[in-house]
């Protein structure tokens, strides 16, 4: 099973809500990460987790915050964002210890309003 | 620094061709890992194949077939007999890795559109 699950698929959010979304994996991969993809551009690192701790924060503004419950679950926590935030997010995780492959969910597509 | 170009921003050819995508990675690093990722217009990124530095035979999956050279530094990727269902934004990555995980270099992209 190479799936790598995230939820919701749409969200459409006001500049003062706070939403989180959800990424999960049954893999046992030890790495996972999030990524924030503009139309018509590669996806961009936002964070990256390795056994369950933050090893990356690309400066991501504050208004974005990660979070990994455990190795199957990742969480991205969203506040008072912006509109130019509306894009699609995408999770990932990789087995490390010498296989390095992302595999990546099918994103989430977030609209500020 | 790492970089990844993909000179080819869209390519459109007719269903049966063959097409090549290209792509030329710059790294200072010995060991290294190249990846093509396919983006179908549904939005999923997925992975198509792994090179690590150390091993520089191609490989051919399929329709799909793949040719490493360190010597030009380019990992290139060709589609024989394209399919309608090939069309699709496809990425070439480069990877400086670590012990447990790695960091993506993503090229800008190329869109291929297979045409009936």
């Amino acid at each position: 099973d190479t799936e790598v699950t995230q939820t919701p698929k749409h969200l459409v959010m006001g500049m003062t809500n706070k939403k989180s979304l959800k990424c999960e994996q049954h893999m046992g991969h030890r790495a996972m990460y999030w990524y924030k993809q503009k139309a018509k551009k590669p996806p961009e690192l936002m964070f990256v987790y390795s056994y369950e701790k933050l090893s990356i924060n690309e400066s991501v503004p504050s208004r974005f915050s990660p979070e990994c419950p455990n190795s199957s679950l990742l969480n991205l926590h969203l506040h008072a964002l912006q509109p130019e935030d509306s894009a699609l997010y995408l999770c990932a995780s990789s087995p490390g210890q010498g296989e390095y492959e992302q595999y990546f969910g099918p994103g989430t597509r977030l609209t500020v309003t | 620094a790492q970089k990844v170009t993909q000179a080819q921003t869209e390519i459109s050819v007719v269903e049966k061709e063959d097409v090549t995508l290209d792509c030329v990675y710059e790294t200072r690093d010995t060991t290294y890992y190249l990846f093509w990722y396919k983006q179908p217009p549904s939005g999923e990124l997925v992975f198509l194949i792994r090179r690590n530095s150390f091993d520089e035979q191609n490989e051919i999956s399929g329709r799909y077939s793949w040719n490493f050279q360190k010597s030009t530094s380019s990992f290139n990727f060709t589609i024989t007999a394209s399919q309608v269902v090939d069309s699709a934004v496809y990425f070439c990555a480069l990877s400086e890795a670590w012990s447990s995980a790695s960091k993506i270099i993503f090229g800008s992209g190329t869109r291929l559109s297979i045409r009936p």
